[in-house]
């Protein structure tokens, strides 16, 4: 069983600050990484992919990848009200029946006003 | 629009009744995926088919059922035989062998 860990937090930044979220994941073969956003009662939303080590940056967000240490981060950059959410890492692994995915059970974020 | 529709949004059942919930997409996407969410955990995979007329079970498929007659379509029936049905289903999609998943809006079921 390959296995996702995150921090459950909760999580509390103020407005305006960087929110900085972790995973780990157990498999070193593993070749995607995937960070997802889910509010409340609906369902996760894609908000990064990472397939290389290093920083990929998008608008706000950066993920961040180091596969020798076999952890992805997302940083969160002037953190809003409407980041508050829970946000889900996801480990992608190919397998000879298929693609699978792999979810850590996610860290809760709050952005105070 | 693309996307991914499921359907209904809410479902009820009484207990010993089999359900089925709908999953349909237009993005023309080869893989899809059932996930199951309870409160507090993360999402568990029921089953995964890659192409039509083939799928394979994921960790938690027993008490499930699934079909994949089409590329567009990939219903899951929830048997009498699963023990703690009342879960947040979510089906996905991806069309890369490496690329993410796409959601759908879930299905709430509750079973009394």
């Amino acid at each position: 069983q390959k296995e996702v860990e995150q921090n459950s937090g909760p999580l509390s930044v103020p407005e305006g600050a960087i929110a900085s979220l972790n995973c780990t994941y157990s498999d070193r073969g593993s070749q995607s990484f995937f960070w997802y956003r889910q509010y409340s009662g609906k369902s996760p939303e894609l908000i990064m992919s990472i397939y290389s080590n290093g920083d990929k940056e998008d608008g706000r967000f950066t993920a961040q990848l180091n596969k020798a240490s076999q952890y992805v981060s997302l940083l969160i950059r002037d953190s809003q009200p409407s980041d508050s959410a829970t946000y889900l890492c996801a480990v992608n692994d190919l397998t000879n029946t298929g693609n699978q995915f792999y979810f850590g059970t996610g860290t809760s974020l709050t952005v105070i006003p | 629009d693309g996307g991914i529709t499921q359907s209904p949004k809410y479902l009820f059942r009484k207990e010993g009744q089999n359900v089925t919930l709908s999953c349909e997409q237009n993005l023309n996407h080869d893989a899809m995926y059932w996930y199951r969410q309870d409160p507090g955990q993360g999402l568990r995979l029921i089953y995964y088919s890659q192409i039509v007329n083939d799928f394979q079970k994921g960790d938690i498929a027993e008490g499930y059922s699934v079909s994949r007659e089409k590329k567009e379509s990939f219903p899951l029936t929830v048997t009498s035989a699963q023990k703690n049905p009342t879960a947040f289903y979510l089906c996905a999609s991806s069309i890369e062998r490496r690329g993410p998943l796409h959601f759908g809006n879930g299905t709430r079921l509750t079973v009394t």
